[in-house]
């Protein structure tokens, strides 16, 4: 089975904070990792891809992958109470293999 | 901005009943999916499909599932008899052949009663 793990949460971080998201995965197979935001009843909204190894900076979104320690993560800076949602790990060799979430909630 | 669309947003049938669920993939993709969350649960994947057949389908996409692409921009997900534990949010997803980042519909909420 392969499995995606995430922490469930809730994260809660103060507005301007560093928030820290982190996502573990079984399949050493797996060639490319997503974070998706995902806002309650709503879909998934891709914000971050990341195929090589090391960091991949988009704006105030950082995604970070370590493919021997099977770990990628993802750090929002300057958070916002607008970043408050779950946001779901996935990596693939094809289809998406999601990790449940983690909820993140940004505080004023 | 290109995006999926799906229809209907909500679909509320019986038990038993056949649903059609229908996705607009964006113009250029050419991989399609669907995809199913169970309230509360993570996002499942479903089927894929490319080249109008299916690439790949998982445990879940059994008998009661069958996808198809009726004409060159429609893309639908039928379920023959639906059962209760079908109730969930059904996306639609495409990607194009030169990249895996895929885009996600805005979702179908089917309730089964």
């Amino acid at each position: 089975q392969k499995e995606v793990e995430q922490n469930s949460g809730p994260l809660s971080v103060p507005e301007g904070a560093i928030a820290s998201l982190n996502c573990t995965y079984s399949d050493r197979g797996s060639q490319s990792f997503f974070w998706y935001r995902q806002y309650s009843g709503k879909s998934p909204e891709l914000i971050m891809f990341i195929y090589s190894n090391g960091d991949k900076e988009d704006g105030r979104f950082t995604a970070q992958l370590n493919k021997a320690s099977q770990y990628v993560s993802l750090l929002i800076r300057d958070s916002q109470p607008s970043d408050s949602a779950t946001y779901l790990c996935a990596v693939t060799g094809y289809a998406l293999n999601f990790g449940k979430g983690t909820s993140l909630l940004v505080t004023p | 901005e290109p995006e999926v669309t799906q229809t209907p947003s909500h679909q509320v049938t019986q038990m038993g009943q056949e649903v059609i669920l229908r996705c607009v993939p964006i113009s250029n993709h050419l991989y399609f999916y669907w995809y199913r969350q169970i309230l509360g649960q993570k996002v499942e994947f479903l089927v894929s499909f490319y080249n109008n057949e299916i690439s790949e389908k998982s445990e879940i996409f059994d008998d009661q599932f069958s996808v198809e692409r009726p004409d060159g921009s429609n893309f639908t997900l039928k379920i023959r008899s639906t059962k209760l534990e079908d109730s969930a949010m059904y996306f639609c997803a495409s990607n194009t052949r030169d990249s895996y980042e895929q885009y996600f519909g805005p979702g179908t909420r089917l309730t089964v009663t």
